[in-house]
């Protein structure tokens, strides 16, 4: 059982957006920055949002991310079959003194 | 570039023991935290443990608490993770990570993973 919560599959066509939620709690989510990190089949994790809602260079402005209170949100504008992926959210827990991850969303393109 | 190339993995037996790997290159190694993340087969990703910048700080997920220990070398830009008394619940792919924040603490804090390694496989298995 993750500390942070995801769904565990998202879908829509070609052009649509979808949007993945992580939620947490006042010690994690709610105290300390949240980012979103995508990885393709048989690849290591990248980086996809930090700081809530940054984009690190050479991510596209149809990915964003946001954050209100214990929740976190990605959401991915226009959508493409190379975003066919895993998506984790993270974020430190000030509890657990540690680092944690979401379970993980699963995206398809229809 | 960064560049984060692990070695060091490989298929033991339980109870066994291991020592990864990760050269970090295309940045000044000494001034970021680092951490170990792994991922068991069809799973999710797990943190495993942190180490901050200048070594003097380390961090463990409880699952493996007691059993890896995390370190590293400035001087040869290098982050390790022994691996002992090892169980099947430990295979996975294990990934190191770098800090995206330039932060001199004394305690490790990650904010969050910039950059990744190609990963290491561990198999444990009698």
């Amino acid at each position: 059982q993750s500390v942070l919560t995801q769904p565990p599959s998202v879908s829509a066509a070609p052009g649509q957006k979808v949007t993945i939620s992580c939620s947490g709690s006042s010690s994690n989510v709610g105290d300390n920055y949240v980012s979103w990190y995508q990885q393709l089949p048989g690849t290591a994790p990248i980086l996809l949002i930090y700081d809530n809602n940054k984009r690190p260079s050479g991510i596209p402005k149809r990915i964003s991310g946001s954050k209100s209170g214990t929740s976190a949100t990605l959401g991915i504008s226009g959508l493409q079959t190379g975003d066919e992926a895993d998506y984790y959210c993270g974020t430190w827990d000030t509890s657990l003194n540690a680092w944690v991850f979401g379970g993980g969303t699963k995206v398809t393109v229809l | 570039e960064v560049r984060l190339v692990q070695s060091g993995g490989g298929m033991v037996r339980p109870g066994g023991s291991l020592r990864l790997s990760c050269v970090g290159s295309g940045f000044t190694f000494e001034d970021y935290d680092m951490s170990w993340v792994r991922q068991a087969p069809g799973k999710g990703l797990e943190w495993v443990s942190g180490i901050n910048w200048s070594g003097g700080s380390t961090s463990y997920a409880d699952s493996v608490k007691g059993r890896f220990t995390i370190s590293r070398d400035n001087a040869q830009n290098s982050l390790f993770l022994q691996l002992n008394s090892l169980t099947a619940e430990d295979t996975a792919l294990y990934y190191c990570a770098r800090d995206g924040l330039l932060w001199f603490g004394d305690l490790f804090t990650a904010h969050y993973l910039a950059y990744w390694g190609q990963g290491s496989l561990v198999t444990v298995s009698s």
